[in-house]
């Protein structure tokens, strides 16, 4: 079974900075791309970012490009998000996906709250 | 960046009609690399279609899609009581991904 956990969320204050961790089980980490997607509360989903097999290739959303880098741990099956210059529109619900396509697998998120 | 447009933004119903969500995007859309996903309150999102057509495993086939290019169609044909939720479109065909802003199907 495919299990997608995510860890690391949080308060922090606005400028400050979060890493986020994946950790992934029930299928070969090492042949897919991975993503992470987030969602404000109340709001809609975004892409975030996304990364190949072997982390040699990233992707980000504008918004985030230059404040938060992707990275994994093909060895430990992980997955990683780190946030710095966090912004208080960062503030969502963060879920790691599997693929760099449609996303069948989500895991049940881990919140970022940004606040003073 | 494609930019997904999705209408209505919310479309109220009754069980039994016939639902008739719109994803229009700002370009071309490679491949008809599109996706469809279902959200229901406090619940993770679900894929139903993907390839803007094909149906995901396990997907009723009250839900269908259609569209090419730049305008992409997700219909339920007969509303059941647990498709009330929110839609969300996403094109996979160029980076960055992008999502819709999604259509909340209510109960009328």
């Amino acid at each position: 079974e495919v299990q997608l956990v995510e860890s690391g969320g949080g308060l922090v204050q606005p400028g400050g900075s979060l890493r986020l961790s994946c950790a992934a089980s029930g299928f070969t980490f090492t042949k897919y791309w991975m993503t992470w997607v987030r969602q404000a509360p109340g709001k809609g989903l975004e892409w975030v970012a996304n990364i190949n097999q072997d982390g040699s290739e990233e992707n980000y959303v504008d918004s985030v490009r230059g404040r938060f880098t992707i990275s994994r741990d093909n060895a430990k099956n992980s997955l990683y998000l780190q946030m710095n210059s966090l912004r208080a529109d960062d503030a969502a619900l963060y879920y790691c996906t599997i693929g760099s396509g449609w996303y069948e697998h989500w895991g049940q998120g881990t919140l970022v709250t940004v606040s003073s | 960046e494609i930019v997904l447009t999705q209408s209505p933004g919310t479309l109220s119903l009754s069980p039994g009609e016939r639902a008739t969500l719109s994803c229009r995007a700002s370009q071309s859309v490679s491949s008809s690399y599109l996706a469809w996903y279902q959200q229901k309150p406090g619940q993770t999102p679900r894929v139903l279609i993907y390839g803007a057509s094909s149906r995901a495993t396990g997907v009723p086939d009250r839900f269908s899609g259609s569209g090419s290019g730049t305008d992409f169609t997700l219909t339920i044909s007969r509303l059941e009581p647990e498709d009330f939720a929110v839609y969300y479109c996403q094109q996979y065909g160029s980076s960055p991904r992008t999502f819709g802003g999604g259509t909340k199907v209510e109960i009328k």
